[in-house]
């Protein structure tokens, strides 16, 4: 079946620096690609999503990169600061599913 | 802002029991969807409706129903619960279809035991 795969799965990082997360899908019909944050005892939210038709979005200190062709995007957070620290998802969706990817434990070291 | 909200944030029940995990959204959104999330696991779906008394089954429905009798609420129901139900459940609506954002209640911390 569809699934998506993220990595790495713990990440940390000294403050300032620069993290990505990787997310490769398998649906072809993929063409929405969503970031969550979640922090420790609160509900994801949408940090950023990139449509199939894009190939990068910035917002701030957080992009997102797409390439169709080999079927995987990343999240690229620059500047990092110790509220960054969350666990982070990826997503994909195509016509109604939306498939998750397992996450990433960001840790920012200050 | 959209508003998602479950009805309990803590909730521990014994094997065998019935329990109803009940999600509310007030934006009118036609799509809901229930969610487990374990560790090393990420987000698995169990159920999703895109209508009352619509429901299709996710990844992992087995040892749960779903009802949906009004557009804004949507109920998850574990018929008897096992001790590997023990997990975070949450719930989440979007618009549409495909390519929208989902928006997540806050969670619910069932353990069973």
């Amino acid at each position: 079946g569809e699934n998506v795969e993220q990595h790495p799965s713990t990440l940390s990082v000294q403050e300032g620096d620069s993290a990505v997360i990787k997310c490769t899908y398998s649906d072809s019909a993929s063409n929405y690609f969503p970031w969550y944050k979640q922090e420790l005892g609160k509900r994801p939210q949408l940090i950023i999503d990139i449509r199939s038709n894009v190939g990068e979005k910035k917002d701030q200190r957080i992009a997102v990169t797409l390439n169709k062709t080999a079927k995987h995007f990343s999240l690229h957070i620059t500047e990092t600061q110790p509220e960054d620290s969350a666990v982070y998802f990826c997503g994909s969706s195509g016509t109604y599913k939306y498939i998750f990817g397992t996450g990433t434990r960001l840790k920012v070291l200050a | 802002d959209v508003k998602v909200t479950q009805s309990s944030r803590y909730l521990v029940k014994r094997t065998g029991e019935k329990v109803f995990l009940e999600c509310v959204q007030d934006m009118d959104h036609e799509n809901m969807f229930w969610y487990r999330q374990d560790p090393g696991l990420g987000l698995r779906l169990i159920y999703f409706s895109y209508d009352v008394k619509m429901k299709e089954k996710g990844d992992i429905p087995e040892g749960y129903s779903v009802s949906r009798e009004k557009k804004e609420r949507f109920s998850l129901i574990l018929e008897s619960a096992s001790t590997n139900q023990t997990s975070m459940y949450l719930c989440a609506s979007t618009p549409a279809l495909g390519r929208y954002e989902q928006y997540f209640g806050p969670g619910t911390r069932l353990t069973v035991t």
